[in-house]
């Protein structure tokens, strides 16, 4: 079964740094991978997917990953960091139909 | 904005009680999600739902867990008889049409048994 794994449990940044959370994936011929952000007591939230196309892909909110199949690596990046960034971060790949997530990165962002 | 809402918010039960959680997804949606959290854990899959029957299962789903969709809007997941291991958020999701949609995801109901 194909699975991801987030080596970062917990990234600390100060506001306006930029940022790199990892995501990598197992191999397979074809992986589709998503990005998930879970602010606190809220639900979980797609921030963006790589689905086929373009190795870039982007968010509304200045995040972007890059899918990398050389290095099997779906990393989000955002070069700016705000307050309103802090929050739990989900890389996920779909496994037939349903979403298997990583165990999470939680990005905290200092004043 | 069309959202997935979850009922209760939070539910604190005694070891061996049932629980039965309850979601309502979006209206035109035909794929449904229970995922749960346990607290400082991934998220993990339970089970899907279409087409009023599951299309699959984790090992977590046990003979403990059923779910159902009993009148087209909402969709429950029931605990027959809770254990402390069973504490955790629990949330729905649901999807539309198509493989690659994006899964919509409720609030969570956080579940704790004593």
């Amino acid at each position: 079964a194909q699975s991801v794994t987030q080596l970062d449990s917990q990234v600390p940044v100060f506001e306006e740094a930029p940022v790199e959370l990892r995501c990598n994936y197992s191999s397979s011929v074809s992986v589709y991978l998503f990005w998930y952000v879970q602010y606190p007591n809220q639900g979980l939230q797609l921030l963006l997917k790589y689905l086929s196309g373009s190795t870039l892909v982007e968010s509304i909110n200045g995040f972007e990953a890059e899918f990398n199949k050389s290095q099997t690596s779906f990393h989000l990046r955002k070069p700016s960091v705000h307050i309103s960034d802090t929050a739990e971060y989900f890389c996920a790949v779909l496994n037939t139909d349903k979403l298997i997530f990583g165990t999470g990165t939680r990005l905290q962002v200092f004043p | 904005e069309p959202e997935v809402t979850q009922t209760p918010s939070h539910q604190v039960t005694q070891m061996g009680q049932e629980v039965i959680l309850r979601c309502v997804p979006i209206s035109n949606h035909l794929y449904f999600y229970w995922y749960r959290q346990i607290l400082g854990q991934k998220v993990e899959f339970l089970v899907s739902f279409y087409n009023n029957e599951i299309s699959e299962k984790s090992e977590i789903f046990d003979d403990q867990f059923s779910v159902e969709r009993p009148d087209g809007s909402n969709f429950t997941l029931k605990i027959r008889s809770t254990k402390l291991e069973d504490s955790a958020m629990y949330f729905c999701a649901s999807k539309g049409q198509g493989r690659f949609g994006e899964l919509f995801f409720g609030e969570g109901s956080r579940l704790t048994v004593l």
